[in-house]
């Protein structure tokens, strides 16, 4: 079956610009993460969904970073005002239950900010 | 808070070489540990996992098992592939409900023949 897609792959944006981030998850799956992952690191957690409620969002680096998932499946990263600092890969993962079930991860949205 | 340390890579290994990747962690209470790998142009697969102490997971002839004495679960494979170069990270998920995983800085492998 299909696994967790997000698009654009990449993107480019100039300092200042809004960007949003997609992601679609496997069909069915309750929770729905968000990880940011910069150049040699490993990837770190920015907020959760259980279903449309986001019950943890003390990732966020900023303000300027919001996300949404409005029906419970495909989900939104917006991050207003880009900064250089905010170049990364971003990871989206899904999860069937909401335990410490296994997440399955997209292929990552890499953002270059100019 | 939740932290894992991993051996700094690149690890460059010849072919059928003994892979170790090291792998510690602090947390507060019981997680689960995992290690991922990413293949160059992939996402990030789960390789395998342990829930409880002396657990040991394993999968395509990697093993790991989690030490709750020494806080570790590293990495092991007897006899290393080209196909096994990739990055690999350690991982945990906390106690907590919401399993958010809290990854290591990753260790690359580069196996030549």
């Amino acid at each position: 079956g299909a696994g967790v897609s997000q698009s654009p792959r990449y993107k480019v944006a100039k300092r200042g610009q809004d960007v949003a981030l997609r992601c679609d998850p496997i069909s069915g799956h309750v929770s729905l993460f968000w990880y940011q992952q910069a150049l040699g690191q490993g990837p770190e957690f920015l907020t959760y969904f259980q279903n449309e409620a986001q019950l943890d969002k003390s990732g966020l680096p900023s303000d300027r970073f919001f996300a949404e998932r409005p029906e419970g499946s495909v989900s939104t990263l917006k991050i207003q005002r880009t900064q250089q600092e905010d170049s990364a890969v971003y990871l989206c993962a899904s999860s069937p239950g909401t335990g410490r079930s296994e997440q399955y991860f997209g292929p990552g949205t890499r953002l270059t900010v100019t | 808070g939740d932290s894992v340390t991993q051996m700094e890579g690149p690890v460059t290994l010849s072919e059928e070489a003994f892979l170790t990747i090291n792998c510690t962690y602090t947390a507060t209470g019981y997680p689960s540990l995992f290690w991922y790998v990413q293949y160059p142009g992939e996402g990030l697969q789960l390789l395998l996992k342990a829930t409880k102490a002396d657990d040991k997971g394993s999968n395509k002839g990697f093993e790991a098992t989690y030490r709750k004495e020494t806080t570790s679960f590293h990495l092991e494979k007897g006899s290393v592939q080209v196909s096994d170069s990739a990055v690999y990270f350690c991982a945990l998920s906390d106690s907590g409900t919401a399993s958010k995983l809290t990854f290591g800085t990753g260790t690359r492998l580069q196996v030549t023949l």
